[in-house]
């Protein structure tokens, strides 16, 4: 099963909109939380990661908000724009050599 | 530049028919993973590898193979392909032990008829 669950499935904004995307996790051995972004017909690059000691980080328009205590990371699109129409992963990493667990993807279209 | 390439990016072919698909990357990375995107399941990862001839089963290893022969390359390998493998499938790369940055290549798409 997911250890990363991830919603919404899809996600429609106008442009200037907000895009949000939430993920939760149970495993507590999790300490580093990225966002990859997805174009059609290329593979995830890293957006922007987060570290549980902080519970904001802001690159540009994009800001992830890290809730600890209830396991929950989400990812804010501030002024949407159609080039942000992609796949969007959460993800988490425990600590020490391991895996990354993925969500299961949001695919977020920006309308002009 | 930086890279990691896979080929072929586009497969079609029949069950049974032993299959190799191959990943490279040019930055050195002593890891690489191999992972399948299936809608609604998100990136599973197969296998991975943290140096040469050292390799280990991911989530989703059955029906899979992957050799380290050289610290650049890692191959996939689908013995006798089944339907349900068909999938999109990525190598990636990263430094370090901790899989933080992650570099994926552009993708294989495979269909098993």
């Amino acid at each position: 099963q997911q250890q990363v669950k991830q919603s919404p499935q899809s996600l429609i904004v106008q442009k200037g909109g907000i895009s949000i995307i939430n993920c939760a996790y149970e495993n507590t051995a999790f300490d580093y939380f990225p966002w990859y972004q997805q174009f059609p017909g290329k593979g995830p690059a890293l957006l922007i990661a987060i570290r549980p000691d902080v519970s904001e980080k802001k690159e540009g328009r994009f800001t992830i908000s890290f809730n600890k205590s209830a396991k929950q990371f989400s990812l804010h699109i501030m002024d949407s724009q159609p080039g942000d129409s992609a796949t969007y992963f959460c993800a988490a990493n425990p600590d020490s050599w391991g895996k990354l667990q993925f969500g299961a993807g949001t695919q977020v279209v920006v309308t002009p | 530049e930086a890279q990691v390439t896979q080929n072929p990016r586009y497969l079609i072919t029949v069950t049974g028919k032993k299959l190799t698909v191959t990943c490279s990357q040019n930055m050195n990375h002593e890891y690489m993973s191999w992972y399948r995107q299936d809608p609604g399941l998100g990136l599973r990862q197969i296998y991975y590898s943290m140096n040469v001839e050292v390799t280990d089963k991911g989530d989703v290893p059955e029906g899979y193979k992957v050799s380290r022969k050289e610290k650049r390359n890692f191959p996939l390998i689908l013995e006798s392909p089944s339907p349900n493998q068909t999938s999109l499938y990525f190598c990636a790369s990263h430094a370090g032990v901790r899989a933080d940055t992650q570099y994926f290549g552009p993708g294989t798409r495979l269909t098993v008829l």
